[in-house]
């Protein structure tokens, strides 16, 4: 059965500072990874979907890159702002596009 | 820009209760779907439908129904709620099964 695990839980930076969240699934045979961003008490933003045949994608300050085969991914935020601060999950689909599994977490908070 | 709508931001049920949950997605999306997240759970996809009728269940369907009578709408039903579905509910929609899913602002209910 697929597990998503993402570390760190918590992350505090300084404002400016880039950072990397990481997220690891134990099944490799993926179809896509994708990348949100959620306010307390709120829904789940989509920020990047990465498809399991792409190394990486760029929106803005953020980009995600994915090796399928060791498992793993990162979101990577370039000079970080107190709007950063949310908590990030990931979350991956299995090749038939059916089983939807997330990670728990990382809560970020940047500090001006 | 999609936007998905859940029809309440919270509500408060007694146990024993029917409880109807309403999620409206206006991009015309084949696939919708039905998440519950606790804390230390993380996300669990309960139900997801990808057809109007249509439906399959998710990691956790016990104790819940859904529906889906008209493309843009999706319902989520607790036959008779319980204490232990005191929970955040998600709903989200996607183009495609395996595409980016886009969510809805949750309905946080509790069942006293």
């Amino acid at each position: 059965k697929q597990e998503v695990t993402q570390i760190p839980a918590a992350l505090s930076v300084p404002e400016g500072e880039n950072l990397v969240l990481n997220c690891s699934f134990t099944d490799s045979a993926i179809y896509n990874l994708q990348w949100f961003r959620q306010d307390p008490g709120k829904g789940l933003t989509s920020l990047l979907l990465i498809q399991s045949s792409q190394r990486e994608q760029t929106s803005g300050r953020l980009n995600a890159s994915l090796d399928k085969s060791s498992g793993r991914s990162t979101l990577y935020i370039a000079a970080s702002q107190p709007g950063d601060s949310a908590t990030y999950l990931c979350a991956v689909t299995d090749n038939y596009g059916q089983n939807f599994v997330f990670g728990p977490g990382t809560r970020l908070s940047v500090l001006p | 820009d999609v936007k998905v709508t859940q029809s309440s931001r919270y509500l408060v049920k007694r146990t024993g209760e029917k409880v109807f949950l309403e999620c409206v997605q206006d991009m015309d999306h084949e696939n919708m779907f039905w998440y519950r997240q606790d804390p230390g759970l993380g996300l669990r996809l309960i139900y997801f439908s990808y057809d109007v009728k249509m439906k399959e269940k998710g990691d956790i369907p016990e104790g819940y129904s859904v529906s889906r009578e008209k493309k843009e709408r999706f319902s989520l039903i607790l036959e008779s709620a319980s204490t232990n579905q005191t929970s955040m509910y998600l709903c989200a929609s996607s183009l495609e099964l395996s595409y980016e899913q886009y969510f809805g602002p949750g309905t946080r209910l509790t069942v006293t």
